[in-house]
């Protein structure tokens, strides 16, 4: 069955660099896109990006200047990297497949930042 | 970026009462090959979020035909009739047409 997990340091001190993996099963990334979603502590979803099927990468205008995305085929990864983290920044990161859009989802990565 | 506008933000219901929430976009959503991208999710209690309505009103696999989905260019309806327990949680309503893909603020549903 179709299963992402996400997963990541949990604490990263300010000015610092996220880095998160989102680990598929059941499909592969060749054939779905995987975005990346996120949800600052308390409040709403915010769509951060995805990694296409085809390798092609989208981000969201707000956060383009800090976010890289990227992935590993053969591990059927999907990697996010995001420097120069602030306070604001912490909330729980989830990836979810698109195609047959935010039908699956992970669990969610909670990330902190502090000092 | 298109601007997703939910309301009301909160609603108290009583179980087996029926509500709507209303997800309002600034720009049409209906694609270039034809087809809206706007789906309901809900997000219950510690979980995540959970694909209820996509494409305006097609029902999630799995989910309960009391859910049902409504609209056209910027103007959504998400109906629950008979609330159940289960129901509670926020509602968001997300637009998948235009990038970047944007969600509304949520509607928090809860017993009355």
């Amino acid at each position: 069955q179709v299963q992402l997990t996400e997963s990541g340091p949990g604490l990263v001190h300010p000015s610092e660099t996220l880095s998160l993996t989102c680990t598929v099963s059941g499909f592969s990334l060749t054939g779905y896109s995987v975005y990346w979603v996120r949800q600052p502590s308390g409040k709403g979803l915010e769509w951060m990006g995805r990694m296409r099927y085809n390798g092609d990468t989208s981000y969201n205008s707000a956060l383009k200047s800090r976010l890289s995305i990227s992935r590993d085929t053969s591990k059927n990864q999907v990697f996010l990297k995001m420097n120069s983290l602030q306070t604001d920044d912490t909330g729980t990161y989830y990836c979810t497949r698109g195609g047959d859009p935010f039908a699956y989802w992970g669990q969610g990565t909670l990330v902190t930042v502090s000092s | 970026d298109v601007v997703m506008t939910q309301t009301p933000p909160s609603l108290s219901v009583a179980i087996g009462q029926s509500v709507s929430i209303s997800c309002k976009s600034s720009q049409s959503l209906v694609y270039s090959d034809g087809k809206t991208y706007l789906h309901w999710l809900l997000q219950s209690p510690g979980q995540s979020p959970k694909l209820l309505i996509y494409q305006v009103s097609n029902l999630g696999s799995g989910v309960p035909d009391r859910f049902s989905g409504t609209g056209s260019q910027k103007d959504f309806t998400l109906k629950i009739s008979r609330v159940e327990a289960e129901d509670l949680g926020v509602y968001y309503c997300v637009q998948a047409t235009h990038f970047p893909y944007t969600f509304g603020a949520g509607t928090k549903l809860e017993l009355k």
